[in-house]
This record gives structure tokens, sequence and C-alpha cells, in this order.
């Protein structure tokens, strides 16, 4: 059981340039969510997703796009990016549309945008 | 607006004695927390739910509405319990907040 699985776990880019984060969860879970982590900013949520075919924007969503065609994935698209989203991007999923019982994580990206 | 409040960035303790990480909260309806430790090199884990009323690790934390906070707490600090934890705030429209973080360490 892999649980929460995501690719790649680092990444440079250059500004301007775009690219996909990827998060796989073999739990079955219906919840689904990306989360940003700086220093002194804690994490803060950028998307999630309470099901296939729904997404919904979290307190930092700008800059980013996400879309939920499986139960299994979660994609974060970085469409042209800027050094201010150089930070570490961790997937999170949970059973139910509420996630009541807590989140499972994912190891995390180290994202560097030059 | 919901949020979650750790005062404290950095927390030393001497192993042994007791440890007291503070969370403290605004939210207009019925909260919902927990907290969550980051160990050095690892993932994010869940370490209690308040609604589960759970020890675990031998951590406790007693959700108290009228000062609004969610301390967590443990009588013995051990070294393996230094790690980054943070306190987390579930609002009724599924987002999930997170406090800043606070790093723990137990010294030898």
């Amino acid at each position: 059981n892999a649980g929460v699985t995501q690719t790649p776990k680092f990444q440079v880019l250059k500004t301007g340039q775009s690219m996909t984060l990827q998060c796989a969860q073999d739990m079955n879970h219906e919840y689904m969510s990306w989360y940003r982590q700086d220093p002194g900013m804690g994490l803060r949520l950028i998307h999630y997703s309470v099901g296939a075919g729904i997404t919904d924007q979290g307190e930092v969503p700008n800059g980013y796009n996400v879309s939920r065609s499986t139960t299994e994935d979660f994609p974060l698209r970085l469409l042209s990016a800027a050094p201010s989203q150089t930070s570490v991007y961790f997937c999170a999923s949970g059973p139910g549309t509420h996630p009541t019982y807590g989140y499972t994580f994912g190891s995390g990206t180290r994202l560097t945008v030059v | 607006a919901q949020r979650v409040t750790q005062p404290e960035k950095l927390l030393s303790v001497f192993k042994g004695a007791p440890v007291e990480l503070k969370c403290n909260y605004s939210y207009s309806g019925s909260p919902e927390l927990f907290w969550y430790v980051q160990y050095s090199r690892q993932r994010l884990q869940l370490l209690l739910r308040h609604i589960s009323r759970e020890s675990i690790k031998g951590f406790t934390a007693d959700l108290n509405k009228g000062e609004t906070s969610f301390h967590l707490k443990k009588p013995f600090a051990q070294e393996e319990d230094s790690a980054m934890y943070y306190c987390a705030l579930i609002d009724t429209g599924n987002q999930f907040y997170f406090g800043t973080g606070t790093s723990l360490t137990v010294i030898p």
C-alpha cells in the first residue's frame, strides 16, 4: 500500500515555464488537496477536491490549476512559474468528503523557480 | 475568518520535562481540531484529533472552547519527540487551516 505518492521529489524551473506536480493515492480516498509549505507561513491550502470531477479553491489558488478526472489522481499545474512559487508542495488525501479523520500526506515536492 | 495561531516558533525542553505546545484558534462555529507532526525528513503525520479524545505517544490535547485553545501536552518529553508540530482546524466548508508550526527540540 503506497499511500500518497508525489512526483517529482525535486524540481528546478525557470521563470515562465510550466509544469505539473503529480499526486496519486491508492486508498480510494474521496478528499484530496494540495498545500504549499513556506518558512514562517506554515501550510497553506492551494486547491482541494471532494471527489472526481469536483475541485475548489483554497487559501492561495492564484497561479495554480487542478483537475480531478479520477479518484486516484490530483495533479497540480503551474501555468507560468514565478519565483514566488518556490516552496515545498504537499499533496494530502482523506476518506470521505469531509476530512474528519485527518489526512495522509505525501512526501512532498521541493520546487525552486529561478 | 478561521485562523490557527501557534505563538511559539521554537521550543526547547529537557528530556523528562513536561512539554506544552500552544495552539489558539479563531472560528465562529464548532471547530474540528488536529495536531500533526513532521519528524526530520519525513512526511506530515496525523498525531491526534480532538473528537477522538485519544492519547498518542503520550501526547494529549484538550479543546478549551472558553479560551479557544487546543494545546498539546506531554508529561515527560523524550528525545524522539523532537519534530515540527502543526495545529490544524477544519471548517464546515472542508477547508483545512494549519498553524505556522512549532519546532520542538528535546535536549538529552
